[in-house]
């Protein structure tokens, strides 16, 4: 069965720092895709970042990178010097070969000035 | 483009009661599906199709119908709307193939009383 799990309900990070914020997923699927989206307060669903299964670098966009460790089935997002605007829900993602995306429960992200 | 459109953006529905929300999407995507979200369990998926007259239950399909006559539309139906049922509804579409991210439409706030 599919599965993501996000094991942290809340984070909280200062300002300029960088956080991780944690996803391990669960498939049998030799190829899937990885996805990070941002729900900031309003609602939206914002797309951040992808990795796909067979990818042999890390993806990166911006301040954003994502630690892909295949063996240990785990796709961090990591989110370098935090700003304000970065506050809001992350939510991690999987989508295998013509299947369905399900995303993992999510973390709130807060960043202290 | 207009992306993923949503509609309605609120509703409010007694017990028993049934009703539509539409989805429309105008990026020839093969893949569009349905989330409810509810608070600490972030987005659960209720139906996908990955094309035309192609559908399939998620992981709470139960009280939920979808069809897919053409690419454009994936209307989901509520047969006989429930408090439980309480919740915000996002809509999604991509393409099957390929790393590429899910479009979300603005979500549903729906409330059953």
């Amino acid at each position: 069965a599919q599965k993501i799990t996000q094991t942290q309900p809340g984070m909280f990070v200062q300002e300029k720092e960088a956080v991780t914020l944690d996803c391990t997923y669960d498939t049998s699927d030799p190829s899937y895709g990885l996805f990070w989206y941002k729900q900031p307060s309003s609602g939206e669903m914002i797309f951040l970042i992808y990795q796909g299964s067979y990818d042999q670098q890390n993806a990166t966009e911006g301040r954003y990178s994502l630690n892909f460790q295949k063996a240990r089935k785990s796709a961090n997002l990591v989110i370098s010097a935090s700003q304000l605007g970065d506050s809001a829900m992350y939510f991690c993602a999987m989508k295998t070969s013509y299947d369905k995306v399900i995303f993992g429960p999510g973390t709130s992200l807060s960043v202290i000035p | 483009n207009a992306g993923v459109t949503q509609t309605p953006k609120f509703q409010v529905l007694k017990t028993g009661q049934s009703m539509t929300l539409q989805c429309a999407q105008d990026m020839n995507h093969e893949y569009m599906s349905w989330y409810r979200q509810d608070p600490g369990m972030g987005l659960r998926l209720i139906h996908y199709s990955v094309g035309a007259g192609i559908t399939d239950q998620g992981e709470v399909p139960n009280g939920y119908n979808v069809s897919r006559s053409t690419t454009e539309d994936f209307p989901l139906r509520l047969l006989s709307a429930a408090p439980s049922q309480t919740s915000v509804y996002f809509c999604a579409s991509s393409y099957v193939r390929g790393g590429t991210e899910a479009f979300f439409g603005q979500g549903t706030r729906l409330t059953v009383v």
